[in-house]
């Protein structure tokens, strides 16, 4: 079965500051992967995907992600964060012809000045 | 504007009552999901549909029923018989050939 872990349940990042968040997951195959961000009392929106190709995609709002096959990783990057990154972000793995997605449990961010 | 709506955002219910959550997607998307989001735990997968007149129950349907009679719609009863139902709901859509899932505003239910 699936399985996504992100070991950080909570960062606090200083406004400017570069950012990683961590994402493992256990799947046998070439899995697709999303991150999503949540704002509080908020539906949850992509930030991008991975479904194969090119292992580092870029998404919106000027976060990237890379694919690491050898760590079963697709950490979340950005250079330097502004305080409106402040939100809750999700990792989320699914597979060819499934049509479930599975989700981390996320990881909140908060921003200090 | 293409997307989903759900509705009430805000919804409140004395315990013993069922209570029927909206959700409508304008994508034309075939395939509709439910969530539960529970602080600190994630997403949990309620029940979700691939075509009209069909659906599976994901890791926690005791409780719930859906219905999809349309494919622009698919609501979510919480009945009687779940035990905690107060959370925030979360539905998505997702369409034909494409694995991400494009998600509703949310609906928080709380009973007492």
């Amino acid at each position: 079965a699936q399985s996504v872990t992100q070991p950080d349940i909570h960062i606090t990042v200083s406004e400017g500051a570069s950012l990683e968040l961590r994402c493992n997951y256990s799947y046998g195959a070439t899995p697709y992967l999303f991150w999503y961000v949540q704002s509080p009392g908020q539906g949850l929106q992509l930030l991008l995907k991975y479904f194969s190709g090119d292992t580092l995609v870029q998404g919106i709002k000027g976060f990237e992600a890379e694919f690491k096959r050898s760590q079963s990783s697709f950490n979340l990057r950005k250079p330097s964060v502004h305080w409106s990154d402040a939100a809750e972000y999700f990792c989320a793995v699914g597979e060819r012809g499934n049509e479930k997605l599975t989700f981390g449990t996320g990881t909140r961010l908060t921003i200090i000045p | 504007d293409g997307g989903i709506t759900q509705s009430p955002k805000y919804l409140f219910r004395k315990e013993g009552q069922n209570v029927t959550l909206s959700c409508e997607q304008n994508l034309n998307h075939d395939a509709m999901y439910w969530y539960r989001q529970d602080p600190g735990q994630g997403l949990r997968l309620i029940y979700y549909s691939q075509i009209v007149n069909d659906f599976q129950k994901g890791d926690i349907a005791e409780g719930y029923s859906v219905s999809r009679e349309k494919k622009e719609s698919f609501p979510l009863t919480v009945t009687s018989a779940q035990k905690n139902p107060t959370a925030f709901y979360l539905c998505a859509s997702r369409g034909a050939w494409r694995g991400e899932q494009y998600f509703g505003p949310g609906t928080r239910l709380t009973v007492t």
